[in-house]
């Protein structure tokens, strides 16, 4: 069964950093290209990162550029989004998803940028 | 970046309703657009890939058509199990980026 679950979300005041993780089961994910889609509360959804199946290529929303990078490690199945100098605005619920076309997502997980 | 528009941004609708969504690109992007399904608290779920290819297990009343700039998705008879919100998303040039939602409500 085809599985996504993100962890490493939590409560980080504003200019700090945090590392999330997407631990995939159930499918080739050395061979499926990544993403990262957030969703602050009561918004609609926010396309983030995108990282080819190899690592080679990464993308990112202009909003987030500079201040998150995406990364796999496919010997252990995980993705990562390496979150720094967090605003405010970052404040959202964090989705990995599989491929380009987003085509199976996670549940997700919370991020809370607040002092 | 290529922007995405989506209309209308809710609607009112009841079971048996045939209810159409339009999502409109800023720019051309082939048929390269998904649509996506998200009820309350849930994550979201892919529905139609490539414009008009429907998912594995995704009921046949839904449809979606369209390419380059303008795109529909179609519940032909609307179930009680669709009242929830619906995005594209473009995935034909960098950043990729989702329309605003469209909220189907009874």
């Amino acid at each position: 069964e085809l599985q996504l679950l993100e962890s490493g979300g939590g409560l980080v005041q504003p200019g700090g950093s945090l590392r999330l993780s997407c631990a995939a089961s159930g499918f080739t994910f050395s061979g499926s290209a990544m993403t990262w889609v957030r969703q602050a509360p009561g918004e609609g959804l926010d396309w983030v990162s995108l990282i080819s199946y190899n690592g080679g290529s990464t993308y990112y929303a202009d909003s987030v550029k500079g201040r998150f990078t995406i990364s796999r490690d496919n010997s252990r199945n995980i993705l990562y989004l390496q979150m720094d100098s967090l605003r405010a605005e970052d404040t959202a619920l964090y989705y990995c998803a599989r491929d380009m076309q987003l085509s199976y997502w996670g549940q997700g997980t919370l991020v809370t940028v607040s002092s | 970046d290529i922007q995405m528009t989506q209309s209308p941004s809710s609607l009112s609708a009841s079971v048996g309703d045939r209810v159409t969504i339009t999502c409109r690109a800023s720019q051309g992007i082939r048929n390269d657009l998904g649509w996506y399904q998200q009820k309350p608290g849930k994550a979201p779920k892919r529905l139609i890939y490539a414009a008009s290819n429907l998912e594995s297990g995704v009921p046949s009343r839904f449809s979606g058509s369209g390419s380059g700039t303008e795109f529909t998705l179609t519940i032909s008879s609307l179930q009680p199990e669709d009242f929830a919100t619906y995005y594209c998303l473009q995935h034909g040039s960098y950043p990729f980026t989702f329309g605003p939602g469209t909220k189907v409500d009874i």
